[in-house]
């Protein structure tokens, strides 16, 4: 069955480290979108792409980044890592169809130390 | 950034209760979406509504897309104690090239055996 898998499941870093977080999905979806949840936030949108080479910010895009260089990936960077950025994140996709719900990742959680 | 408004934000119920959560917004919407988080995981898909007074049944859940479409409704009949979690709506637009979600603030729904 496709899939959109992220990694690592959890992650401790050091405040100003740079960290990646790795999302995957074999549904050959175009658009890709990366979330992070916060008590009393819900889910809040980081990044997003439409296709290969195309990369859009969201409302929190403030100290990350992403690339998307294939169909299946779009890893999201923490630059210089901040206490802030502490959360849980979610990668999720969609098909190219005005009707293609998201689908979701099972969330990587990040602590900035 | 724009959240719609979804209520209530908690509800603890005795096994059994039937439950009513609902979203509204100031924006129309092309398709409106609710998901189930548990703990740990991602959210889920569980209804997905296309046309404005639509509604659609999920097993024990029901849902209708509002005819103005700016709102949504989700049921649960007889509820167990494994409906426990978070339950998100999420209203749908598409975007140059493609779909954008704007969720609402999530409703926790705690089962009493």
């Amino acid at each position: 069955d496709a899939e959109i898998t992220q990694s690592p499941r959890h992650k401790i870093t050091e405040t100003g480290r740079q960290v990646t977080l790795a999302c995957h999905q074999t549904w050959n979806h175009n658009n890709m979108f990366w979330y992070r949840q916060d008590l009393g936030h819900g889910l809040r949108l980081i990044h997003y792409s439409y296709g290969v080479q195309d990369t859009n910010k969201g409302e929190v895009s403030d100290g990350y980044s992403v690339s998307r260089s294939n169909t299946e990936d779009l890893p999201l960077t923490l630059e210089s890592a901040a206490s802030s950025q502490t959360s849980v994140y979610f990668c999720a996709s969609s098909g190219p169809s005005r009707n293609s719900p998201l689908h979701f990742g099972n969330g990587t959680r990040l602590t900035v130390t | 950034g724009q959240q719609l408004n979804q209520s209530p934000q908690s509800m603890f119920i005795q096994e059994g209760e039937d439950v009513s959560m609902n979203c509204t917004s100031s924006s129309i919407f092309n398709t409106w979406l609710w998901y189930k988080q548990e703990p740990g995981e991602g959210p889920v898909l569980l209804i997905a509504l296309y046309k404005a007074g639509e509604l659609t049944s999920n097993g024990r859940l029901t849902a209708q897309f509002g005819i103005t479409r700016k709102d949504s409704f989700l049921n649960i009949s007889a509820s167990i104690p494994s409906d426990v979690g978070i339950y998100f709506c999420a209203g749908q637009q598409w975007q140059n090239a493609g779909n954008m979600l704007t969720f609402g603030g999530g409703t926790r729904l705690m089962v009493k055996p």
